[in-house]
């Protein structure tokens, strides 16, 4: 069985550039979840994605956007970047209808300079 | 709306020694709750969940956490640290608004000292 995987490990962007990070899921998940996790705290949640369409967001701009294709992958892309953006980016796989029980990929370290 | 606290930003014990990790969590309603466990960069690692049932939940690398609904409380212990268990903890709960996310704690390091 495969975990969840992101790419890249690590980024760094500068101010006002775009991003996109990247994610698959484990195997025979369906739902992904994307969170964000500043220095020294818990993740947050940015949104969830299922059979390819927005299922949820929490509360961020809409600069942060994301897709989710047939395979279950899924993408992150941040435009217009600012500093405080610079963060750790998680991903999590679920099942849908047992999304409570989410499975973490080692995440995307971004740093906005 | 759900949210959840733990005590202590860093907890240190002796190699050996009790771990006793603390979590309150408020809901309105029967919540699920979730130890997760973070290594130096790396991602999250699902430790133990209580969903429904026994209200002692065993995980993984002998830790373990009692769901007390009239604490309020999640608290995970091991009975013996050992030198691996320092990390980073997370406490969460699942929020279900229609769809489900976690809304985690601010974590609690665990120092463990020789």
């Amino acid at each position: 069985e495969t975990g969840v995987t992101q790419s890249p490990t690590h980024l760094i962007k500068t101010r006002g550039q775009q991003v996109t990070l990247r994610c698959s899921s484990q195997s025979g998940h369906n739902t992904v979840s994307w969170y964000q996790q500043a220095l020294g705290q818990g993740p947050q949640f940015i949104f969830q994605y299922y059979r390819e369409e927005e299922n949820g967001r929490g509360n961020f701009p809409p600069r942060f956007s994301g897709l989710q294709f047939p395979n279950y992958s899924s993408e992150l892309n941040v435009n217009a970047l600012e500093l405080d953006d610079s963060a750790l980016y998680l991903c999590a796989s679920s099942l849908k209808g047992r999304e409570e029980t989410q499975y973490f990929g080692p995440g995307t370290r971004l740093l906005v300079l | 709306a759900q949210s959840v606290t733990q005590l202590g930003s860093h907890v240190s014990v002796s190699e050996g020694a009790l771990v006793l990790l603390r979590c309150n969590y408020s809901s309105s309603v029967p919540p699920y709750l979730f130890w997760y466990v973070q290594y130096p960069n790396q991602g999250l690692q699902l430790l133990l969940k209580y969903t429904t049932g026994a209200t002692l939940v065993k995980g993984i690398n002998g830790f373990e956490a009692e769901f007390k609904k009239s604490e309020t409380s999640f608290h995970l212990t091991k009975p013996s640290a050992h030198m691996s268990d320092a990390a980073e903890y997370f406490c969460a709960v699942a929020l279900n608004t229609g769809f489900q996310k976690l809304v985690f704690g601010t974590g609690t390091r665990l120092l463990v000292s020789p």
